[in-house]
């Protein structure tokens, strides 16, 4: 079965770097993922779709404070120089043949 | 620059339909992607409802299936959800999107009496 598994919280300092992660479930190590960003109150934005060699294509007008990167079956959100305004929800999500899922998603709070 | 719009009722009365369409400008639907939704329970995370493919094949959240049915129009440049037989649970923020890449706004749809 096709699941993506994220912490429920994390933190991290302003101006400080911090790397979110979403997990495959086994069998599924070489699916693609997207990542959505969710600010308080908003509707979710699309930040990235992350392969499995680590390759990605953001959306637009994402900064490039914002990276993904992937080893095995886990894939990673990394933002740097973190600024209040990057306090969100964050959701993995993949699909395979039509069927999506989704993470989660991990509170990300910036102290 | 591409555009979702949900619309629909925003208070739906327990067992009744949930009838939601989304309008796209800036792409036509028949080029491609999945087209789906997705809903958002309050101060809980997001589930996939189901997608449907521009050729017309669609695909449903198992635990939703026997509700569910999503269809495109693609002369309208739109595609529509209907989920059946409603109960409070079904009360969330329904979100269209183009997988993986843009997403509505979100309408808020409560279920009550």
């Amino acid at each position: 079965q096709l699941v993506l598994t994220q912490s429920p919280s994390a933190s991290a300092s302003l101006g400080a770097s911090v790397k979110l992660t979403c997990t495959l479930s086994s069998g599924h190590s070489s699916y693609a993922i997207a990542w959505h960003q969710q600010q308080p109150e908003k509707g979710p934005r699309y930040l990235m779709k992350l392969n499995s060699d680590g390759s990605h294509s953001k959306g637009d007008g994402i900064p490039d404070r914002f990276s993904g990167s992937s080893s095995g079956a886990e894939r990673y959100l990394t933002i740097s120089s973190l600024q209040s305004e990057d306090e969100a929800d964050y959701y993995c999500q993949t699909w395979g043949t039509g069927i999506g899922v989704f993470g989660g998603g991990t509170k990300l709070t910036v102290l | 620059q591409v555009q979702l719009q949900e619309s629909g009722p925003g208070l739906v009365k327990p067992s009744e339909t949930l009838s939601l369409t989304c309008a796209v400008s800036g792409y036509s639907i028949s080029s491609g992607y999945y087209w789906g939704w997705i809903r958002q329970p309050p101060g809980k995370g997001l589930e996939w409802i189901g997608s449907i493919y521009h050729s017309g094949s669609t695909y449903y959240n198992p635990s939703l299936k026997s509700r569910v049915t999503i269809s495109v129009d693609t002369s309208k440049n739109q595609f529509s959800l209907k989920l059946s037989s409603v109960t409070a649970a079904d009360t969330a923020v329904y979100y269209c999107a183009r997988s993986p890449d843009y997403w509505g706004q979100g309408t808020l749809v409560t279920v009550s009496s």
